[in-house]
């Protein structure tokens, strides 16, 4: 999607290592989003930032962490990966300054699958 | 928690018929309830979207109406074709955040 890349597009790892996702938008958005998609259960939120350095969790973050030292990257770390942790990952972006912008771009998506 | 709850799961409609999606809140903070598309292998991607201070909203084939006293809403999809066959999303929420529904997969027939 334009303004907004996810790299890996898919990723396999082993149980126990860390894996990191990575969110680079062009759009100078301040807020983005990590959500995981998975069957039956729609699109969860993980965590999610409101700027530089400001983040805070979501409804499924445990196992996950985030950084965001620049405006157009976001970093999703798998601490520890396990097998429950496979999934496409989602990075989304908004800039949500109007009601009328308060709707997510959202990224490709990253496959990870834990083995 | 604050949840989305979207029916059905999964709709097969013949070309040209209406499918309906209907997704139900609960948090009366919520001032945006959009609705995303998702076709396989690709991210989801904003279809249309509503304020609570109207009851309906239609952008091409595409209507939104809104009940703000039940708090639900619905996606009316008129003359469907076998091009809309995708998952759609429902979500509500405010400024800060969005929650999604379960996600609708339909099919359309040719």
């Amino acid at each position: 999607d334009a303004g907004i890349t996810q790299s890996p597009r898919h990723k396999v790892t082993e149980t126990g290592t860390p894996v990191t996702l990575r969110c680079h938008q062009t759009e100078n958005h301040r807020y983005m989003y990590w959500y995981r998609q998975d069957p039956g259960h729609g699109l969860r939120l993980i965590h999610y930032s409101y700027g530089v350095k400001d983040t805070d969790k979501g409804e499924v973050s445990d196992g996950y962490s985030v950084s965001r030292s620049k405006t157009e990257d976001f970093l999703l770390t798998l601490e520890s990966a396990t097998s429950s942790q496979t999934s496409v990952y989602f990075c989304a972006i908004s800039d949500r300054t109007q009601p009328a912008n308060y709707g997510y771009t959202f990224g490709s998506g990253t496959r990870l699958t834990v083995v | 928690q604050q949840q989305v709850k979207q029916s059905p799961q999964s709709l097969i409609v013949q070309k040209g018929g209406i499918p309906i999606i209907n997704c139900a809140y609960e948090n009366t903070a919520f001032d945006y309830f959009p609705w995303y598309q998702q076709f396989p292998g690709k991210g989801p991607a904003l279809l249309i979207a509503i304020r609570p201070d109207v009851s309906e909203k239609k952008e091409g084939r595409f209507t939104i109406s809104f009940n703000k006293s039940a708090k639900q809403f619905s996606l009316h999809i008129m003359d469907s074709q076998p091009g809309d066959s995708a998952t759609y999303f429902c979500a509500a929420g405010s400024a800060r955040q969005l929650t999604f529904g379960s996600g609708t997969q339909l099919t359309v027939l040719p």
